[in-house]
């Protein structure tokens, strides 16, 4: 079946702007997980999703991050006023349920570069 | 907080030698473990996990041990491969949330050479 599928797979956009990062899930999968992975860095947890909430945004470095899920499947990670920092690897992960044993399903990620 | 240490890369062997990634993590509780691997031009993959002390896992060749008292979760392949090139990564998520949040270390590169 299909895996996670995220768009676009690079996105480059100049300092100050907003974009916008689409994820879609496995079918039937009701935790999704953003995280953020830096250049020769493991991926840093975002937020967390079960359905349509999101039960953990511990991880949003401000509040230029928002993402949602309306419809507790598709979600979109939103930057405004994007800045150089921001550059990075942007990881969706989809899991039946949230915990183990079930396993996160990676998405190849979308590559954002700010300029 | 909860962090994870791996062994810096990269690491470069010959075919067929024997490999070791030492991970060591900081957890309360009793979190699950795991190792992910990064294929060039692929997205990240479950390699094995381990979700309580003293578990063994194991897939592909590779294996690690979930050792409790040396908070360490090191992987090991007894005969590397070119295909095993690659950047592992290692992860824990903590045993007190249910949230299922993955904590990763910053990756180890592994070269293979024929």
């Amino acid at each position: 079946g299909a895996g996670v599928s995220q768009t676009p797979s690079n996105k480059v956009t100049e300092k100050g702007k907003y974009v916008e990062l689409r994820c879609d899930p496995i079918s039937g999968h009701t935790a999704l997980y953003w995280y953020r992975q830096s250049l020769g860095q493991g991926p840093e947890f975002l937020i967390y999703f079960q359905g349509t909430g999101a039960a953990d945004d511990s991880g949003l470095p401000n509040d230029r991050f928002f993402a949602v899920r309306p419809e507790g499947s598709v979600s979109t990670l939103k930057i405004q006023r994007t800045e150089r920092g921001d550059s990075a690897v942007y990881l969706c992960a989809s899991s039946l349920s949230a915990g183990p044993p079930n396993e996160q399903f990676f998405g190849p990620g979308t590559r954002l570069t700010v300029l | 907080g909860n962090s994870v240490t791996q062994m810096e890369g990269p690491v470069t062997l010959s075919e067929e030698a024997f490999l070791t990634i030492n991970c060591t993590y900081t957890a309360t509780g009793y979190p699950s473990l795991f190792w992910y691997v990064q294929y060039p031009g692929e997205g990240l993959q479950l390699l094995l996990k381990a979700t309580k002390a003293d578990d063994k896992g194991s897939n592909k060749g590779f294996e690690a041990t979930y050792r409790k008292e040396t908070t360490s979760f090191h992987l090991e392949k007894g005969s590397v491969q070119v295909s095993d090139s690659a950047v592992y990564f290692c992860a824990l998520s903590e045993g007190s949330s249910n949230t299922g949040k993955l904590i990763f270390g910053q990756g180890t590169t592994l070269q293979v050479k024929p």
